[in-house]
């Protein structure tokens, strides 16, 4: 179901800064703006970057995304516990007139 | 401030009916178009359907086999989701998303809360 594929996990220490990576094809990733969203433990997805690399209000700087071809990354400087949470990218893709999202990476602070 | 807020899932037995509601509020809900996702449980996001404003285009999911049908009613500020012949592979919680159209993308900038379908005999 998944079209966008991601890390499964990835983890850091207090203060570190972690990668995802989202990898997708010419008619997603490659033709359309990803976004992301953060899924902390038990509650619903909430907008983290959008078109690329703008953050909705109140989401910190610390947060960034870039997008190289058909791959986007999220970055996450200065990591804290809060930050502990499942990261999805998503994109519309023009083949499937539809919105995919990434199969999701869950971020653990150690 | 906006607000989604869904409602309707429930127990429902392999092959039955059911209908899901989104109640939309803080904003003008019949300026802008609608999804659904779902999540089943321990899994990722599957974007499901998309309605326009005025509720003449619709997307969905392949995956879906033409078995849900979303709807709205812009004068009560409701999205629909009625979901047919469902199958344990239903069982998800299924979250209404706000659709945000803008000159360099599309994207999902407020979701609601989610509701629990469970597909059980």
């Amino acid at each position: 179901q998944s079209v966008l594929t991601q890390p499964p996990s990835a983890s850091g220490t207090p203060g570190q800064r972690v990668t995802i990576s989202c990898s997708g094809t010419s008619s997603n990733v490659g033709s359309n703006p990803v976004n992301w969203y953060q899924q902390l433990p038990g509650a619903a997805p909430k907008l983290l970057i959008y078109i690329y690399n703008q953050r909705p209000s109140g989401v910190p700087d610390r947060f960034s995304g870039s997008k190289s071809d058909t791959s986007a990354s999220l970055a996450i400087s200065g990591l804290q516990s809060d930050d502990e949470a499942d990261y999805f990218c998503a994109a519309w893709d023009d083949s499937l007139n539809g919105y995919v999202f990434g199969t999701g990476t869950k971020v653990t602070v150690l | 401030e906006v607000h989604l807020l869904e409602s309707g899932g429930g127990l429902e037995q392999p092959g039955g009916s059911l209908r899901l509601s989104c109640a939309a509020s803080g904003f003008t809900f019949s300026s802008y178009s609608m999804n659904w996702v779902r999540q089943a449980p321990g899994r990722g996001l599957q974007w499901i359907s998309y309605i326009s404003k005025s509720g003449d285009t619709t997307y969905y999911a392949d995956s879906l086999q033409g078995r849900f049908i979303v709807s709205r009613d812009n004068a009560k500020n409701s999205l629909f989701l009625q979901m047919n012949r469902l199958s344990d592979e239903d069982t998800a919680v299924y979250y209404c998303a706000r659709d945000l159209l803008l000159p360099t993308g599309r994207l999902f900038d407020y979701w609601g809360q989610g509701t629990l379908v469970t597909v059980s005999s």
